[in-house]
């Protein structure tokens, strides 16, 4: 079965400007976790949603908001981007949150802000 | 608070060398599931294994093996026999289930292994 699906790999914005990132989860999977991963910070945990409902959060601004739609694809958007949001952003899938279930990560979308 | 404690950053070992990645966490919560995950240069993070809190029986897989030690709060992966495809960096993650308001996968800085032809 296809994998974790993210769009776009790559994307350069300049900085104020706003991006959306995209994942589509495997086939069945509810949940849809979003991490950063970035050489200083290592991979932090942003947002995860189950059912179209954003079941935990991590220790982000705002700015970081992500929704979910009824097919389980999830879209992550990050406003008035800065320099420190230059990052590899990683989505994980998987059927129902991951204490019961291994997730599965998608290649990720790497940002550049300039 | 959560923690996972990966203190080699980089290993560097001569093919079928075997080799131990080191990890370390600290969480206050009794049930928990710990995590290895491989990251190769494509980026993607590959699952290697999952285990819980309340099985700390060692488990091999092929040429990778897990000793979870609770009374060291340790989670160790060693890969016998190594080759260059296991080149990567290999992540160490805590997740824990008792708050639902803090579940998310807590991951360690990684490790990366260099393993030389």
């Amino acid at each position: 079965k296809a994998g974790v699906t993210q769009t776009p790999r790559y994307l350069i914005k300049t900085r104020g400007q706003q991006v959306t990132l995209s994942c589509s989860p495997i086939s069945g999977h509810r949940s849809v976790s979003w991490y950063q991963q970035t050489p200083g910070q290592g991979l932090q945990f942003l947002f995860e949603y189950f059912s179209e409902t954003q079941r935990n959060k991590g220790n982000f601004p705002g700015r970081f908001s992500g929704r979910q739609f009824s097919n389980s694809r999830s879209e992550m958007n990050v406003s008035t981007l800065e320099l420190g949001d230059s990052a590899l952003y990683l989505c994980a899938s998987s059927l129902g949150g991951l204490a019961g279930t291994e997730a599965f990560f998608g290649q990720g979308t790497r940002l550049t802000v300039v | 608070a959560q923690k996972v404690t990966q203190a080699q950053t980089e290993i560097s070992v001569v093919e079928k060398e075997d080799v131990t990645l080191d990890c370390v966490y600290e969480t206050r919560d009794t049930t928990y599931y710990l995590f290895w995950y491989k990251q190769p240069p494509s980026g993607e993070l590959v699952f290697l294994i999952r285990r819980n809190s309340f099985d700390e029986q060692n488990e091999i897989s092929g040429r990778y093996s897990w000793n979870f030690q609770k009374s060291t709060s340790s989670f160790n992966f060693t890969i016998t026999a190594s080759q260059v495809v296991d080149s990567a960096v290999y992540f160490c993650a805590l997740y824990q289930a008792e708050d639902t308001g803090r579940r998310a996968l807590t991951f360690g800085s990684g490790t990366r292994l260099q393993v030389q032809p």
